[in-house]
Formats: structure tokens, C-alpha cells, sequence
């Protein structure tokens, strides 16, 4: 089955700095990766994707690069804000069973200091 | 729509007991998951379905767990006999067929805290 790494688990920014968190997933069969963030006490919730024809893609301050050759994939943040705090979780997902099911990456814990 | 409800949000036993985890997707929704979070293992997939049927449940731990999805509105995830190692945050999802523009988004249900003493 696939197997996402995700680095680093925690990262601790000043507020105004860019954050990078990144992961690599196993095979090659996946073609679709979300972003979840999960506030403290919150449930996961997307806040961007990638599909595996496409290299790059942006929202206001995140973004999101793929390297299918690599299969690596990253989150960008910059200008982080202390609102930024959260946990962090990359996903693989390829087809099966009628539908894109994840295979979710440990999660990263990403702290913005004011 | 209210989203993902589960019940309950908080789950208190002691070893050796049943417990039932309750979860109603989002109306229109056709796909159900199951996951567990902890600190050590991070988010796992238990289960899913597709149509209320059962399409993989690889990722149930042991033969403890079992779920069921009797109709499109109610799934239950029940532990029995429940354990100390299964204490976690076990969390609800469903995301809308594949064609609806939403391309597989998972709707998470708030989640429901199990301690088992």
C-alpha cells in the first residue's frame, strides 16, 4: 500500500516567516494530494490540493508544489500568523473503490510565534 | 447543511466494555470513513464505505472493532471489549461522489474522544 513521510513533525516560526513542510509518498499510482489543517481541538479541514498534472498551485499566502518524478509534494506558508498555528497533514490518494482514498502523512505541528 | 455529526463527543469507560461510536454523513454524500488519531500513530483509515457497503476495512485493528452502515444517514463504529490501548480521537468523514466538482474533499465530523480506563 502507499506510505507517506511527512517532515518535520513539529516547526516553530516567528510570525512574517515562511514555513515549508514537506512529504513523499511511495507509489507512483497516486495522482492527488490534499492539505488538511486541523486546529487544537478542531477537525481536519481541507485548505488546499494538488493534482498530479499540475506542478504548482497557489492560495493567497499557501502553495503547493509537486514533484511526480521525485514523489515529493510540499506546503508553502508565508507571512505566517500566530492564526497559522495547527496541525498540519499531507495526503496521497489514488483511485479505488469508485473514489480518491487518502493515505495521510503523521502530521506536522506548526507553532507561529508573535 | 449541519456537516458531519457524531455522537458522542466524549466517551468515558473502563476496560472491557462496549462502546458504540455514532456518525450521520453529510445528506448526498456517498462515501463514509472512519479514522482514529493518536499522538503515536498519527490520522489511520479503520474503514469505508461506498453506498452504505463496506468497501475496505484493511485498517481495522483488530476483530474488536467492526462497523456497520445500515442506512445513508447512520454508520456506528463499536469497540468490544474495549481496551486502555484504544483510548484515541476517533473521527467521522464522508465526501461527495466523484463528478461533483469537489474532487474527493473529505467533510470531517468533529471527532469523539475515547478514554478507556
Amino acid at each position: 500500500g502507499e506510505n507517506v513521510e511527512q517532515h518535520p513533525s513539529t516547526l516553530s516560526v516567528q510570525e512574517g516567516d515562511s514555513a515549508v513542510i514537506k512529504c513523499t509518498y511511495s507509489d507512483s499510482a497516486s495522482n492527488y494530494f490534499p492539505w488538511y489543517k486541523q486546529e487544537l481541538g478542531k477537525r481536519p479541514q481541507l485548505i488546499i490540493d494538488i493534482r498530479s498534472n499540475v506542478g504548482e498551485k497557489k492560495d493567497q499566502r499557501i502553495a503547493v508544489t509537486l514533484n511526480k518524478t521525485a514523489k515529493h509534494f510540499s506546503l508553502h506558508i508565508t507571512e505566517t500568523q500566530p492564526e497559522d498555528s495547527a496541525v498540519y497533514f499531507c495526503a496521497a490518494s489514488m483511485y479505488g473503490g469508485g473514489s480518491y482514498i487518502p493515505t495521510f502523512g503523521r502530521g506536522t505541528s506548526l507553532i507561529v510565534h508573535p | 447543511d449541519a456537516g458531519v455529526i457524531q455522537s458522542p463527543r466524549h466517551e468515558v469507560t473502563e476496560m472491557g466494555q462496549e462502546v458504540t461510536l455514532r456518525c450521520k454523513p453529510i445528506s448526498g454524500h456517498d462515501y463514509l470513513f472512519w479514522y482514529r488519531q493518536t499522538m503515536m500513530r498519527g490520522l489511520e483509515l479503520l474503514i469505508y464505505f461506498n453506498n452504505n457497503v463496506p468497501i475496505d476495512d484493511s485498517g481495522m485493528p483488530e476483530d474488536r472493532f467492526s462497523a456497520k452502515m445500515p442506512n445513508a444517514s447512520f454508520s456506528t463504529l463499536k469497540i468490544q471489549p474495549s481496551e486502555p490501548r484504544d483510548s484515541a480521537v476517533y473521527f467521522c468523514a464522508s465526501s461527495p461522489p466523484l463528478g461533483t466538482g469537489l474532487f474527493n474533499e473529505q467533510f470531517f465530523g468533529p471527532g469523539t474522544r475515547l478514554t478507556v480506563l
